[in-house]
């Protein structure tokens, strides 16, 4: 079965630096899909960036972007820029190649931006 | 399309007792998703339809839990007969099927939180 892992419960960063969140799935699978979602306190959970697993190039989304490590199973986020508003729970997340699309998610990381 | 909804967002229920929950996908999208989120924990899946047929199961799902989507439109999430255990966020997601890869990324609605005393 595949896993998810975030071995970072918590991490804080100040406002205007650079954060990296990490991120380790297991699978067996050569071709899938892999996801970071933010979850604000209270508020529903958006997708920030994904990454096809068959394109080495790293996914990017303006201030976001991801370090793909294919052999290692890495998939880690980082946040450059930091924003205040950019505080929230960030879950990781592996969908496999099959056609019933369900996704597998990591335990989380709660960032925290200080001013 | 205002996205997701899902309601109600909080219900507190005593244990025992029957419960259901109501998802709105997308208007467009052929596919629902239901998953659970316990405190500290990622979404774990539940179930997941196309139009109206549940093509997967959990074993998350027990058989006190039943979901249904009859017109392919909205769904429904029934846990009877409650347990304290059960006490968690639902989360319901909604995607399209056309074109595979990204084309059917998931959007989430805001989740129903479930307090079972």
């Amino acid at each position: 079965a595949q896993t998810v892992t975030q071995s970072q419960p918590e991490m804080s960063v100040q406002e205007a630096e650079t954060v990296t969140l990490s991120c380790t799935y297991d699978t067996s699978e050569s071709d899938y899909y892999l996801f970071w979602y933010k979850q604000p306190p209270s508020r529903q959970m958006i997708l920030v960036i994904r990454q096809e697993a068959y394109k080495q190039q790293n996914a990017t989304e303006n201030r976001f972007s991801v370090n793909f490590q294919k052999a290692a199973k890495s998939f880690s986020l980082k946040i450059s820029d930091s924003q205040l508003g950019d505080a929230a729970m960030y879950f990781c997340a592996y969908r496999g190649p099959g056609r019933n699309n369900d996704m597998r998610f990591g335990a989380g990381t709660r960032l925290t931006v200080k001013p | 399309d205002t996205g997701v909804s899902q309601n109600p967002r909080h219900k507190i229920t005593k244990r025992g007792q029957n419960v259901t929950f109501r998802c709105d996908p997308i208007s467009e999208h052929n596919r629902l998703y239901w998953y659970r989120q316990t405190l500290g924990q990622g979404p774990e899946f539940l179930t997941y339809f196309q139009n109206e047929a549940q093509l997967e199961k959990s074993r998350l799902l027990s058989d006190r839990f039943s979901a249904e989507r009859p017109k392919g439109s909205f769904s429904t999430l029934e846990i009877q007969r409650t347990e304290q255990g059960d006490s968690a966020m639902y989360l319901c997601a909604s995607s399209s099927s056309g074109g595979g890869g990204f084309n059917n990324e998931q959007f989430f609605g805001p989740g129903t939180r479930l307090t079972v005393l």
